[in-house]
């Protein structure tokens, strides 16, 4: 049984470049959640997902920032006209459900804006 | 928001000596998650529990939840155990139970 599944693991963008990022959750699971590392800090709460529905959003910044998960494809977060402060590490977890349920996490993506 | 305290923030210890992690947080909640990750590495998940004592090989967890408090255990540690161990709880005992708040992270470094 794969766990979450995350790619790109590594992503170069120049600043004003758009960052599209995907998470495939374990099989079973319809709940994302996408949390960013930003460097030498903890992780925050960015989004959550269910299949087609923003469920949270209150972890994103108001602007450039975008996250859906369709009904068939993975979880893909979109960041606009990327600036240097976007540089982190995203991770994205994936539940069975929601509410206090186990969350998996995939192995991240680490963005690099030059 | 549920204030999370980690400590310590760095241990170091030899190969087979007993690790203690602790993890205090503000609100009262229904579980406690424990996270580990390696430098440079994705995000294991250790543990999630809401009373009591977990136990997976050579780690233990337990919480003590009208104290607050949470600890992360490891047994005869070994250098593979190098790692940032991070305490994450949502932000009360109610809903919106997936909204983490995450520790600032434990490094621990095993010597051999």
């Amino acid at each position: 049984n794969a766990g979450v599944m995350q790619n790109p693991r590594h992503l170069v963008r120049r600043r004003g470049q758009e960052a599209r990022l995907r998470c495939s959750p374990m099989k079973g699971h319809s709940h994302v959640y996408w949390y960013r590392q930003l460097p030498e800090e903890g992780l925050k709460f960015m989004v959550y997902l269910q299949k087609e529905n923003i469920i949270d959003e209150s972890g994103m910044p108001k602007e450039r920032f975008s996250a859906e998960f369709p009904k068939e494809g993975p979880s893909i977060l979109r960041i606009q006209q990327v600036v240097r402060g976007d540089s982190a590490a995203y991770f994205c977890a994936s539940s069975r459900a929601g509410g206090l349920y186990e969350q998996y996490f995939g192995p991240g993506t680490r963005l690099t804006v030059t | 928001k549920n204030e999370v305290e980690q400590s310590p923030q760095n241990l170091t210890a030899q190969e087979g000596e007993f690790i203690t992690i602790n993890c205090s947080y503000s609100v009262g909640i229904s579980a406690l998650h424990w996270l580990q990750q390696h430098p440079g590495g994705g995000i294991v998940s250790l543990f999630m529990l809401s009373s009591g004592k977990k136990k997976h090989g050579r780690l233990i967890a337990t919480i003590n939840i009208q104290e607050k408090h949470s600890s992360l255990h490891i047994t005869a540690s070994h250098p593979r155990d190098s790692a940032v161990y991070i305490c994450a709880v949502p932000p009360n005992s109610g809903g919106s139970n997936y909204k983490l708040t995450f520790g600032k992270g434990t490094l621990l470094t095993v010597n051999p």
